[in-house]
């Protein structure tokens, strides 16, 4: 089955630790995405990758990190820097640039 | 400023009727626009893609409508049923169109009841 995948579903971390959440998908899609949501707001765009080794910030990167090391593969690290990293991270991807998103499940991590 | 607005409050509906959501945005020249669904805990669903030189879409029982001079989308659902309802979010893709970006609305919850 083609899909995209997060993992975990759910995350915990105490206050002042990196964790970084994993995205993989292979529809073999060139674009991958990272979001934020949080409680009845809309998706807010973290990080955005075109192609392998190439990705941009958002609207909300501060805190957080990404690398594209594979065209499969986009993970993302939330930092210590991020003051408030609790919220629902979800990951998409697009055959192209402005074509539907396949998004993930999601993962809801919370810190402590 | 920019900004998308959709309705906030809840939207609740007896099932059979239509639904109607809307999509209002502010100092966006958006490429196009998308629908979403989503499902409590899980991730949006795509539905539906409309372009800035169409004014229709449809499919099955969806449309949208998209009118870039009053600066709106309206996504109907006839014939409602109970399974339709979720929250129902846009998208706008802005210009210029090859960021492949989303700006996206806080979304609208539909409820329909039996």
């Amino acid at each position: 089955d083609g899909g995209i995948t997060q993992s975990p579903k759910y995350l915990f971390r105490k206050e002042g630790q990196n964790v970084t959440l994993s995205c993989e998908q292979n529809l073999n899609h060139d674009a991958m995405y990272w979001y934020r949501q949080d409680p009845g707001q809309g998706l807010r765009l973290i990080y955005y990758s075109q192609i392998v080794n190439d990705f941009q910030k958002g609207d909300i990167a501060e805190g957080y990190s990404v690398s594209r090391e594979k065209k499969e593969s986009f993970p993302l690290t939330v930092t210590s820097a991020q003051k408030k990293p609790t919220a629902f991270y979800l990951c998409a991807s697009s055959i192209w640039l402005y074509n539907e998103q396949f998004f993930g499940p999601g993962t809801r991590l919370t810190v402590l | 400023s920019q900004k998308i607005e959709q309705n906030s409050e809840a939207l609740n509906i007896q099932e059979g009727k239509t639904a109607t959501l809307t999509c209002n945005y502010t100092n966006y020249s958006p490429a196009y626009l998308q629908w979403y669904r989503q499902d409590p805990g899980r991730g949006p669903v795509f539905l539906l893609l409309i372009r800035e030189n169409e004014k229709e879409k449809r499919k099955e029982r969806l449309k949208v409508t998209f009118d870039t001079t009053l600066k709106q989308s309206l996504f109907h659902i006839t014939a409602s049923q109970p399974a339709d309802s979720a929250t129902y979010l846009c998208a706008l893709g802005t210009q210029p169109s090859n960021t492949g970006k989303l700006i996206f609305g806080q979304g609208t919850t539909l409820q329909v009841k039996p």
